[in-house]
């Protein structure tokens, strides 16, 4: 089980918007802890998506943004496209296991 | 810009040492920290530990009586070793760089580069 609850998976429609959450608990993001975004292709490694809640590296379309709350965290992607579909992972750190990693959510594009 | 290739043995029998080296292209080596993470269908993405420049470790607790860490800096590379490893341990395994920075008493780390993976198998 991870530490970190992600949806197992979300869908859209060319264009639209989806959102996966990103639950943790009270020793990782609700202590503070910034929350972490990555996106995986199949038979690829992860590739940084967010940092720092919601800071984009260069290189990542506007359409991906991130927020944090509480002991909650989201990634939001607008616009989809068919190249978004791939599966996301969120990441943060805890106060008693380290860097801890969500267990991913498929997004589906329709 | 920084690279990570990474290699090792892909096949193991249980009891044996898991052994990869990961080798940082670019970019510069200290200043951060460097991290080996498993993914597995099982267990999903695991971090396994960390080492910086000087030599200083963190390992995940869950795996911290097997584990070491490893780095050579004439080379720019650093290493894992994985002992007694058994079925579970097969899984993809990554190196990335680590981007490590202090809030007060907060620690936030991400993983900005990584590794091509290795797969991993243990069987015998």
């Amino acid at each position: 089980q991870s530490v970190l609850t992600q949806p197992p998976s979300v869908s859209g429609a060319p264009g639209q918007r989806v959102t996966i959450s990103c639950t943790g608990s009270s020793s990782n993001i609700g202590a503070g802890y910034d929350v972490h975004w990555y996106l995986q292709l199949p038979g690829t490694a992860p590739k940084l998506l967010i940092f720092a809640n919601s800071v984009r590296p260069s290189g990542v379309p506007d359409r991906f943004s991130g927020s944090k709350s509480g002991t909650s965290a989201s990634l939001a992607i607008t616009g989809l496209q068919a190249e978004d579909e791939a599966d996301y992972y969120c990441q943060s750190y805890d106060s008693s296991l380290s860097v801890v990693f969500g267990p991913g959510t498929k997004v589906t594009v329709l | 810009q920084v690279q990570l290739q990474q290699w090792g043995a892909g096949l193991l029998k249980p009891s044996e040492t898991l052994s990869l080296t990961c080798a940082v292209h670019g970019g510069s080596f200290s200043g951060y920290y460097w991290s080996w993470i498993r993914q597995s269908p099982g267990k999903g993405l695991e971090g396994i530990g960390e080492i910086n420049h000087s030599g200083g470790t963190n390992y995940n607790p869950s795996l911290k009586s097997r584990v070491t860490i490893s780095v050579d800096t004439s080379k720019n590379q650093f290493s894992l070793k994985l002992s007694s490893v058994t079925a579970a341990d097969t899984a993809v395994y990554y190196c990335a760089r680590l981007v490590y920075m202090v809030r007060g008493v907060i620690v936030d780390n991400w993983f900005d580069t990584w590794g091509q993976g290795t797969l991993v198998t243990v069987s015998s």
